[in-house]
């Protein structure tokens, strides 16, 4: 079955260090995905979307992520996070072609002042 | 500008007690329609999604059905509510295609008590 996994499940980190987030699925097929976020009270956002092309793409309040195809793997990251980068993260896949988005279980990602 | 609501945002209902949670999406055409759990470590879990009117689409058996009596409307209804119904209900809509992202709307926190 296909299936996303966001290995990290809490991160804290201080303010200016750099951020990571893992997101890995299962499918082999083609792919479009995406990062939301949640800011505490707030609904879900787009951050970013991979769609094709360039596999480093550029999203909002200066997130990228990385799409490997090799490794089945779409990274978040942020050089330097922000107090009000606190908030949960999820990575989504849609198969190319269908209407199904299949989510991570998200990570929440505190950041200290 | 496509806005989508989704009402009420919070409700407690007994055990055995119907519901009926909605949704509307204005500003656009024959979009593609969602409901999502989100649950704590579970991330977001598709229940239903939607093509076209009266088109519905499930994912997981369950004690929820859903209708899409126009186009723009999505209900998730139940004839009598289970204690495991408890959770955060989200309402997305896409384009046509559904490689465009989600927009989610604010959610509903149901308790079953």
């Amino acid at each position: 079955a296909q299936s996303v996994s966001q290995h990290n499940h809490h991160v804290i980190l201080s303010e200016a260090a750099s951020l990571e987030l893992g997101c890995n699925y299962s499918y082999g097929g083609t792919v479009n995905l995406f990062w939301y976020v949640q800011y505490p009270g707030q609904h879900l956002q787009l951050l970013l979307k991979y769609f094709s092309g360039d596999p480093l793409v550029k999203g909002i309040k200066g997130f990228e992520a990385e799409f490997i195809k090799s490794k089945f793997s779409f990274n978040l990251r942020k050089p330097s996070v922000q107090w009000s980068d606190t908030a949960e993260y999820f990575c989504a896949v849609n198969p190319a072609g269908t209407y199904k988005y299949i989510f991570g279980t998200g990570t929440r990602l505190k950041v200290l002042a | 500008s496509q806005t989508i609501h989704q009402w009420p945002a919070t409700l407690v209902q007994p055990v055995g007690s119907p519901l009926s949670l909605e949704c509307t999406v204005e500003g656009t055409s024959n979009p593609n329609l969602y409901w999502y759990r989100q649950a704590a470590g579970r991330g977001l879990q598709l229940l239903f999604y939607s093509v076209g009117i009266g088109q519905i689409s499930s994912e997981v058996p369950q004690n929820l059905s859903a209708s899409r009596p126009q186009d723009r409307q999505f209900i998730l209804s139940s004839k009598k509510l289970l204690l495991s119904d408890s959770g955060f209900y989200l309402c997305a809509w896409s384009k046509t295609g559904g490689s465009h992202g989600y927009t989610f709307g604010s959610g509903t926190r149901l308790t079953v008590v």
